[in-house]
């Protein structure tokens, strides 16, 4: 099982590029998330989609948008980068919407540097 | 919104038990306790869930008092392999509504295990 897949690993950004970070699950689930990671901080809730065809901001929308293609993927894009958006990204997919049980699932992350 | 409050960090040393207490004062009836661990450059994985008295998995235990106002994660015997974060969520295991509540990590207890 690949559970949740998260491309690419590594991306480096010049500040104003844009690019849309991948996410897909293999788990038949209905909810996804899209979370940031800074050195030091929790993880912040940037977008999540509680079902195909819905989405809602999170704590941290600023700057991004998303797109749930269908049931299994997942997209994050930035539009335009800027160096604050330096982070790790986490993918995330649960059968419903909350993370509180077993059925939440973590992709390995995106590493991106804006310049 | 139940908030959390955890330890920054803790030390340890290889072979010792570990608890690390989650304080949650505005706990809710319906609420329950999940805890994550996330190991360095890795997505958070769910550990253990709870919601009253003593939960205990192959990996840990959980402890929580009658009132349920704090909950201590206790890790036996750790190894070097359990330094890592360890989040401790508390929320509305039945929330199917989309209240954010429920997907949000604060910043966690970061565990290091010394030889």
């Amino acid at each position: 099982n690949a559970g949740v897949t998260q491309t690419p690993k590594f991306q480096v950004l010049k500040t104003g590029q844009s690019m849309t970070l991948q996410c897909a699950q293999d788990m038949n689930h209905n909810s996804m998330y899209w979370y940031r990671q800074d050195p030091g901080m929790g993880l912040r809730l940037i977008y999540y989609s509680a079902s195909e065809g819905t989405t809602d901001k999170g704590e941290v929308p600023n700057g991004y948008n998303v797109s749930r293609l269908n049931k299994r993927e997942f997209s994050l894009r930035l539009e335009s980068a800027a160096p604050s958006q330096t982070s790790v990204y986490f993918c995330a997919s649960s059968e419903v919407l909350r993370v509180m049980n077993t059925e939440a699932f973590f992709g390995q992350g995106t590493r991106l540097t804006v310049v | 919104l139940a908030k959390t409050t955890q330890p920054i960090s803790m030390d340890s040393y290889e072979g010792q038990e570990v608890n690390i207490t989650c304080s949650h004062n505005n706990i809710a009836t319906n609420d329950y306790i999940t805890w994550y661990q996330q190991f360095p450059s890795q997505g958070p994985r769910f550990i253990i869930q709870g919601y009253k008295t003593k939960v205990t998995n192959e990996v840990a235990s959980l402890f929580i008092p009658a009132d349920r106002k704090s909950s201590t994660l206790s890790l036996p015997r750790v190894s070097l392999s359990d330094t890592a974060v360890y989040y401790c969520l508390v929320g509305d295991r039945l929330d199917y509504g989309g209240s954010q509540g429920n997907l949000i990590f604060g910043k966690g207890t970061k565990l290091s295990v010394k030889p």
